[in-house]
C-alpha cells in the first residue's frame, strides 16, 4: 500500500516551459487535491476534485490546470512557468467517510523556475 | 469562511519537557473535525492526532495531546516529554462534517525547536 505519490519528486524549469505533475493514490479515496507551500504562507489549496471528470478552482489557481480522468490519479499542470511559481507542490487524498476523514499527503514536488 | 489561526509562528522545548502549541478557529458549524500534522524537515505531511467535535473527550495518542474546548473554539496540541525527533512545523487543520470534498482549512503553522 504506497498511499499517495507524486511524480517527479524534484523539477527545474526555465520560464515559459511546460510540465505536468502527477499524483496517485491506492487508497480508493473520491477527493484529491493539489496545495502549494511557500515559507510563511502554509498551504494553499490550488484546485480539488470530488470525483473522477471533475474539478474545482481553489484558493490560488491561476496558472495551473487539472485534471482527473481517472479515480486514482489527479495532474496538475504548469503551462507557462513562471518565477513566481517556484514551491512545493502536495497532494493530497481524502474521503467522505468520518472513519478515513484526515488527508493524506504525498510526499511532495520541489519545483524550481529559473 | 473557516479561519484557523495559529498565533505561535515559532516555539522551543527542552528535550523531555512539555510544550503546548495553540490554534484557534472560527466556524458556525456544529460538527467538525480538528487535526495536527506534523512536517519534518523531511516534508512528509503527517497526521499526529484528530479530534472530532462531537466527542467531548480529548483525544490522544501516545505522547500527544490535545485540549479542545468548542465554545472558546480552541485546539491546542501538548507534546510531552518531548524528543529530538518532534523538532518539525506543526499544523492545526479545520474539515467540517458532511463536507462537500472540498476544503480543509490549514493554519500557517508553528516551528517547534527542540533543545538538547
Amino acid at each position: 500500500n504506497a498511499g499517495v505519490t507524486q511524480t517527479p519528486k524534484f523539477r527545474v524549469l526555465k520560464t515559459g516551459q511546460s510540465m505536468t505533475l502527477l499524483c496517485a493514490q491506492d487508497m480508493n479515496h473520491e477527493y484529491m487535491y493539489w496545495y502549494r507551500q511557500d515559507p510563511g504562507m502554509g498551504l494553499r489549496l490550488i484546485h480539488y476534485s470530488v470525483g473522477e471528470g471533475t474539478t474545482a478552482k481553489g484558493e490560488v489557481p491561476d496558472g495551473y490546470n487539472v485534471s482527473r480522468l481517472k479515480k486514482q490519479n489527479f495532474l496538475l499542470g504548469l503551462e507557462s512557468a513562471a518565477p513566481s511559481q517556484t514551491s512545493v507542490y502536495f497532494c493530497a487524498s481524502s474521503s467522505p467517510s468520518r472513519a478515513s476523514y484526515e488527508q493524506y499527503f504525498g510526499p511532495g514536488t520541489r519545483l524550481t523556475v529559473t | 469562511a473557516q479561519t484557523v489561526t495559529q498565533s505561535q509562528p515559532e516555539m522551543s522545548v527542552q528535550e523531555a519537557e512539555t510544550v503546548t502549541l495553540s490554534c484557534t478557529y472560527d466556524t458556525s458549524e456544529s460538527d467538525y473535525y480538528l487535526f495536527w500534522y506534523k512536517q519534518p524537515p523531511s516534508r512528509q505531511m503527517i497526521l499526529v492526532i484528530r479530534q472530532e467535535a462531537y466527542k467531548q473527550q480529548n483525544a490522544t495518542e501516545n505522547r500527544f495531546s490535545v485540549n479542545f474546548q468548542k465554545a472558546a473554539k480552541s485546539f491546542s496540541l501538548k507534546i510531552s516529554d518531548s524528543q529530538l525527533g518532534d523538532a518539525a512545523m506543526y499544523f492545526c487543520a479545520y474539515r467540517s462534517f458532511p463536507n462537500t470534498g472540498n476544503q480543509f482549512y490549514f493554519g500557517t503553522g508553528t516551528s517547534l525547536t527542540v533543545i538538547p
